[in-house]
């Protein structure tokens, strides 16, 4: 079995300020990804990473930067961040190797904006 | 593109009864993953069953099974014997053979009552 790790658990953050948000997994899974999902919403695509220093831009990457250094760790960054925003950002891992396997996600960063 | 849709926004059963919730689905890929994940109302996002497109049985793990029906781009998850813990949100998943990242719909909640 294994684990991803979410830090920080809870983010406050002031408009216009950058904030990263950071990912570990364990599970020695190639691809990792980022995910918003707003309350009462679906989850929403941000960046993905296949294998370590790889980024792909999801479909709301507009405003967040990526970072994979290694391949257990994956970090967000809001370049930005807007005033009154509230959302649960998830990160999740999963294996690539033959067929495309089950995502696994870790507990989420709750990020609100003041 | 891809793009995942479930128009059920809830649905109320009474335990121990069968619910089906439903998921259609959008893609060019010619072979593509679908995937359900179950959201506890602590937030945690655990997966719970896969269907391969070319597979024509359809996928069962424990009280789960799904009702695939590729011409209709359809998979449905049939939840049969409902417990009271089986209360939370449902998501469908699809990831396209050529595409590393699964995009989700909006979810579907659902309450087992006693």
């Amino acid at each position: 079995g294994g684990i991803i790790t979410q830090t920080p658990k809870f983010l406050i953050g002031q408009e216009g300020q950058k904030l990263t948000l950071k990912c570990q997994q364990n599970f020695n899974h190639d691809t990792m990804y980022w995910y918003r999902q707003d309350s009462g919403k679906g989850l929403r695509l941000i960046y993905y990473s296949i294998t370590e220093n790889d980024l792909q831009k999801g479909d709301l990457s507009e405003g967040y930067d990526a970072s994979r250094e290694k391949k257990s760790s994956f970090s967000l960054t809001v370049t930005s961040a807007q005033k009154n925003e509230m959302a649960v950002f998830l990160c999740a891992s999963s294996s690539t190797g033959g067929a495309p396997y089950e995502q696994y996600f870790g507990p989420g960063t709750r990020l609100t904006v003041l | 593109a891809q793009k995942v849709t479930q128009t059920q926004t809830s649905i109320s059963v009474v335990e121990k009864t069968t619910v089906t919730m439903d998921c259609v689905y959008e893609t060019r890929d010619s072979s593509y993953f679908l995937f359900w994940y179950k959201q506890t109302a602590s937030g945690e996002i655990v997966f719970l069953i896969r269907q391969d497109s070319y597979k024509k049985e359809n996928a069962t793990v424990g009280h789960y099974s799904l009702n695939f029906q590729k011409p209709k781009s359809s998979i449905g998850l049939i939840i049969t014997a409902t417990q009271i813990e089986d209360s939370a949100v449902y998501f469908c998943a699809m990831r396209g053979n050529n595409n590393n990242a699964p995009r989700f719909g909006a979810g579907t909640k659902l309450s087992v009552k006693p």
